[in-house]
């Protein structure tokens, strides 16, 4: 089983240089997100996607774009990239609001803005 | 807004201990709390859900349990192994339509041989 699934692994970036992180779930959960995850910061969310077709923002969404492009995929832009979005990015997927909804982390990506 | 905290931030024990690690959280309106584990470099995998309906949850050696009134939650490691180490994180759903995630700030586990 896949699960959730980010590409790519690790990323350097130049300062203003703009990338695409992808992620895709298998599961044919109704939501996904992105969060970040930084030394001292913990876990925040940047994005995310209650269903296909909608994109909200979260705790940290400057700087960032998202586009769920079908079930199955929800990726993160970063369109002119900065030192301070050296981070380890988060995928995850869930069903949605419910008791059993248990949510789903990808492997993460490694971004390193220099 | 929910806040989440996790007590205490880092624990270092010999193999064998039972230990406890300890979640709490300030809006007792949760659907479930989850329970994860992150090894060095890696992503969370999920341990153990714990619906709002439901007192205790268990999975092998882990077991969680839950207080809504109070706001906390307990996960219970038996017998503890080196290969227990890595850092385990609470999170609650957000209330709304997102349900998105709101994690404590983990508490790293080192289990010495």
């Amino acid at each position: 089983n896949a699960g959730v699934t980010q590409t790519p692994k690790f990323q350097v970036l130049k300062t203003g240089q703009s990338m695409t992180l992808q992620c895709a779930q298998d599961m044919n959960h109704n939501s996904m997100y992105w969060y970040r995850q930084d030394p001292g910061m913990g876990l925040r969310l940047i994005y995310y996607s209650a269903s296909e077709g909608t994109t909200d923002k979260g705790e940290v969404p400057n700087g960032y774009n998202v586009s769920r492009l079908n079930k199955r995929e929800f990726s993160l832009r970063l369109e002119s990239a900065a030192p301070s979005q050296t981070s380890v990015y988060f995928c995850a997927s869930n069903w949605g609001p419910g008791q059993n909804t248990e949510a789903f982390f990808g492997q993460g990506t490694r971004l390193t803005v220099v | 807004k929910q806040e989440v905290t996790q007590i205490p931030a880092a624990l270092s024990v010999p193999e064998g201990e039972n230990l406890v690690l300890n979640c709490s959280f300030t809006d007792s309106a949760i659907y479930n709390l989850q329970w994860f584990r992150q090894d060095p470099g890696k992503g969370l995998t999920s341990l153990l859900l714990i619906q709002s309906s439901q007192r205790e949850q268990t999975s092998g050696r882990l077991n969680a349990s839950l207080d809504k009134s109070s706001g906390r939650s307990t996960l219970y490691i038996a017998a503890s192994q080196p290969g227990d180490s890595a850092t385990y994180l609470c999170a609650v759903p957000q209330n709304n339509a997102g349900n998105m995630l709101t994690f404590g700030g983990g508490t790293r586990l080192m289990v010495k041989p």
